[in-house]
């Protein structure tokens, strides 16, 4: 089976600029995960979604920051404006109901570089 | 969440037993321990999780103290591709998984 798929694996771009990336997570599984990976943060979680439906987005760090998921297979997180401190690595995760809460399958991340 | 204590960095012998211990002394009686790794620029991969008894999978084993309030993740044999950072989560019913620093394992040839 495959993995959780995020696009693009690099992006580098201009500050201010808009930056969309994208997470198609296992089928069948009803919970998908944003997290975002910086060296003095470590892992931190942005938003979660169950059956599509945002649940938890506390950890989206402003308004510059956006996630939605039109369907089951595909995920969005946009930044607009971008600014340097979005440098990350962005995963995308996903689980299945009935897994274990903290069963969670991550992808390969998306490496966002902000000039 | 309860809070976990992690060595900073461990080295290991290739084809030994690798022993990553955990310190989660809080921990609440419905809180599971969960074990992760990061491979260097991969994403985060799930190892084991166990509640009160120990719990063994391919990939590694997890023996919980009685009283619950430390753990040690087992690497049986480990190789040069287990070199990776771990992670002791602790947690609950919660999806909200918080990775602290975890210890990164080094083995060595």
């Amino acid at each position: 089976d495959a993995g959780v798929i995020q696009s693009p694996r690099h992006e580098v771009t201009e500050m201010g600029q808009e930056v969309t990336l994208r997470c198609k997570p296992i089928s069948g599984h009803d919970y998908l995960f944003w997290y975002r990976q910086t060296m003095m943060r470590g892992l931190e979680l942005l938003i979660y979604f169950n059956n599509n439906v945002p649940i938890d987005d506390s950890g989206m760090p402003e308004d510059r920051f956006s996630a939605k998921m039109p369907n089951a297979s595909f995920s969005t997180l946009k930044i607009q404006p971008s600014e340097p401190r979005d440098s990350a690595v962005y995963f995308c995760a996903s689980r299945p109901l009935g897994q274990g809460a903290g069963e969670l399958f991550f992808g390969e991340g998306s490496r966002l570089t902000v000039l | 969440d309860a809070k976990t204590t992690q060595p900073t960095s461990m080295d290991c012998a290739e084809g030994r037993a690798a022993n990553l211990p955990c310190n989660h002394s809080t921990i609440s009686g419905n809180e599971y321990v969960y074990w992760y790794r990061q491979i260097h620029s991969q994403g985060p991969q799930y190892i084991i999780h166990g509640l009160k008894n120990n719990e063994t999978n391919e990939m590694a084993s997890l023996i919980i103290t009685e009283d619950r309030k430390s753990s040690t993740l087992i690497l049986p044999h480990a190789t040069l591709r287990d070199t990776a950072v771990y992670y002791c989560i602790v947690i609950y019913n919660d999806y909200k998984l918080s990775f602290g620093a975890g210890t990164t394992v080094t083995v060595r040839a």
